[in-house]
């Protein structure tokens, strides 16, 4: 079975600071990785996609990732109490497959 | 607007009975997923579907059954033989291609009665 592990947290950063938040993947040929942030009670929302080794950046959020290591990131800086929520690391499994396989995500809380 | 329809949002379900769970995207994708959430738990892979008249199960498809007549709608039906159908159940779609973006329906709260 393709795993997809996280951190589950919580996670507590101040306002202000970065969070950091991990998840390691099993299956080598994992080629797409992606980053949802969920509220309690509410459907995940795409924050960010990434496919290459290294850092992509959009906004206040990067993301990393490390195809040798078997190993995606997700930075938050300057954390706001908005940002309190479950991130989900998702990563599409299988070679010429469209699954799409999660983690158990990381609860997050920014404290002001 | 596009986007992806799930209802109802809240459903009760006897047990013993089989109830139907929708999902429509108008978003032209080609991949359709279904998902379950537990309480305090990632989300578990049920089916999924790449193209019309094919899809795969997922990790735990025991107890569940979809159809994909339409690449707009990818129903799901939870069967009796499901023993613990008391979850979140989750809807999305993604284009074609693995670099796809995945895209989540409001979700439908199903609890046993």
């Amino acid at each position: 079975q393709k795993e997809v592990e996280q951190n589950s947290g919580p996670l507590s950063v101040p306002e202000g600071a970065i969070a950091s938040l991990n998840c390691t993947y099993s299956d080598r040929v994992s080629q797409s990785f992606f980053w949802y942030r969920q509220y309690s009670g509410k459907s995940p929302e795409l924050i960010m996609s990434i496919y290459s080794n290294g850092d992509k950046e959009d906004g206040r959020f990067t993301a990393q990732l490390n195809k040798a290591s078997q190993y995606v990131s997700l930075l938050i800086r300057d954390s706001q109490p908005s940002d309190s929520a479950t991130y989900l690391c998702a990563v599409n499994t299988g070679a010429g497959s469209y699954q799409l396989t999660f983690g158990k995500g990381t609860k997050l809380s920014v404290i002001p | 607007d596009g986007g992806i329809t799930q209802s109802p949002k809240y459903l009760f379900r006897k047990e013993g009975q089989n109830v139907t769970l929708s999902c429509e995207q108008n978003l032209n994708h080609d991949a359709m997923y279904w998902y379950r959430q537990d309480p305090g738990q990632g989300l578990r892979l049920i089916y999924y579907s790449q193209i019309v008249n094919d899809f795969q199960k997922g990790d735990i498809a025991e107890g569940y059954s979809v159809s994909r007549e339409k690449k707009e709608s990818f129903p799901l039906t939870v069967t009796s033989a499901q023993k613990n159908p008391t979850a979140f159940y989750l809807c999305a779609s993604r284009s074609t291609g693995q670099e796809g973006e995945a895209f989540f329906g409001q979700g439908t709260r199903l609890t046993v009665v």
